[in-house]
């Protein structure tokens, strides 16, 4: 059974930088996974952010950015808000199947 | 604009099968897929199935294999995700969102499907 794997989770300062990032049991996350992040904040659907890899959409802000990090993908946001706060999740691509990391909590403070 | 409208809130009893649609509007409805998601109280999303709108092409998760089928009605742009064998862990809320070419875009607003005897 593949699992991916997130921080649990995460805390940064307002106007600060952190990068989430996004690990496959099967190895080194690479292009080919197609990985997606989204952002869910309590009661809400969730809200697309990057798609195959690092692609944004027309709505996200240009603080996030995604890339592939030692193996892994990665979300790095930049200049967090406090409206940056809440669950984001990665998405990863086998060959078929779509698979969810766990979800990182991100907290500013 | 882009919508994704899914049907109403549902409860079951354990055992009965839930059907949820959702209805797409604001784009070319056969140049996407469609994607189910669930998400239980306080966990994380889990990814159910997908179809493709053009051929009705599915995938569907393993777990799902065999429980869960993905249909499409073109002539009213609106996907439905079948569940069948409700279980009390199958409550959840269930999300359909736009595919296409590995990018999910828009999501629905959700469905809550509530499983009690």
């Amino acid at each position: 059974q593949t699992v991916v794997t997130q921080e649990p989770s995460l805390t940064v300062s307002p106007g600060g930088t952190v990068t989430l990032t996004c690990a496959s049991s099967t190895g080194a996350v690479t292009s080919g996974y197609y990985p997606n992040w989204f952002q869910q904040k309590p009661g809400q659907a969730p809200r697309a952010l990057i798609y195959t890899t690092s692609n944004k959409h027309s709505w996200t802000p240009a603080r996030f950015s995604g890339s592939l990090l030692g193996g892994k993908a990665a979300l790095t946001l930049s200049g967090v808000q406090p409206e940056d706060e809440g669950e984001y999740y990665c998405l990863l691509y086998y060959g078929g199947a779509w698979v969810f990391g766990g979800g990182t909590k991100l907290t500013v403070l | 604009q882009v919508q994704l409208v899914q049907s109403g809130d549902e409860v079951k009893k354990p055992g009965a099968s839930v059907k949820v649609s959702c209805k797409s509007s604001g784009y070319t409805f056969t140049n996407y897929g469609i994607s189910w998601v669930r998400q239980a109280p306080g966990q994380g999303l889990e990814w159910m199935g997908w179809i493709n709108n053009y051929n009705y092409n599915t995938n569907y998760a393993q777990k799902f294999q065999g429980r869960v089928t993905v249909t499409t009605d073109t002539s009213t742009s609106t996907a439905y995700m079948e569940l069948r064998s409700l279980a009390s862990d199958d409550t959840a809320v269930y999300y359909c969102v736009r595919d296409i070419q590995y990018n999910m875009d828009v999501w629905g607003k959700g469905t809550t499907v509530t499983v009690s005897s």
